[in-house]
């Protein structure tokens, strides 16, 4: 069945750091694949997202890059703020209209 | 923007109370989904519609759960008799079911503690 493995957290940077968190899936089909972000009290908001390989979903300074043959799809962002503080969950579609999570990376930015 | 809105944001109750959740789904979209986030489990999918169809309730206790969508403006969330492990915060979201690249939205969710 379709999976997504995120890296597991919390990560914990400081202020202007370089940011990685780490995606990969297992899907049967040409998923499409996305990042949604969780401040606290809030609800999932859809970060960034990508539909076919190669593609590069960006969004408020983050990226992440559709890579089929290491089936991955890592959210990068090159200068971290205080204000980035908050979940990150990485997810698939995959010809359903169901979404498959991964369990989520807190990230705390310390200033 | 269009949002999910969902009510109450918070509900405290005690044990044994029947409790409904609300959700009003983003104007013209056809799927919406309920889900359960813990710090335990993480984000659980209980149950979804299409065009007001239940069509997956897997993830839901049937025995005390039960999801409705009364009209494509309003879906509802059960639960009766409500435990303490039924604390959690409650999400719904709202999408399209023609295209597999569109995103889900949600709303803010329902904070539910059961005492």
């Amino acid at each position: 069945g379709n999976s997504v493995t995120q890296m597991e957290g919390p990560v914990t940077l400081s202020e202007e750091a370089f940011l990685t968190i780490n995606c990969t899936y297992t899907a049967t089909g040409y998923p499409s694949l996305f990042w949604y972000v969780q401040y606290p009290g809030e609800g999932l908001q859809l970060l960034l997202k990508a539909t076919k390989a190669d593609d590069k979903g960006s969004n408020k300074g983050f990226e992440a890059t559709y890579r089929k043959e290491t089936t991955s799809f890592h959210l990068e962002k090159g200068s971290v703020q205080v204000s980035d503080s908050a979940v990150y969950f990485c997810a698939l579609k995959d010809g359903s209209e169901k979404l498959v999570f991964g369990k989520g990376t807190k990230l705390t930015v310390n200033p | 923007d269009a949002r999910v809105t969902q009510t109450p944001r918070h509900k405290v109750t005690e044990m044994g109370q029947e409790v409904t959740m609300r959700c009003q789904p983003i104007l013209g979209h056809n799927t919406v989904f309920w889900y359960r986030q813990t710090m335990m489990q993480g984000l659980e999918l209980l149950a979804y519609f299409r065009n007001r169809a239940p069509l997956d309730d897997s993830g839901m206790p049937k025995d005390r759960f039960s999801a409705e969508m009364p009209d494509a403006t309003l879906a509802t969330l059960k639960i009766q008799p409500s435990e303490p492990r039924d604390s959690a915060v409650y999400f719904c979201a709202s999408g399209f079911s023609d295209s597999s690249n569109q995103p889900q939205h949600f709303g803010d969710g329902t904070r539910l503690s059961i005492l």
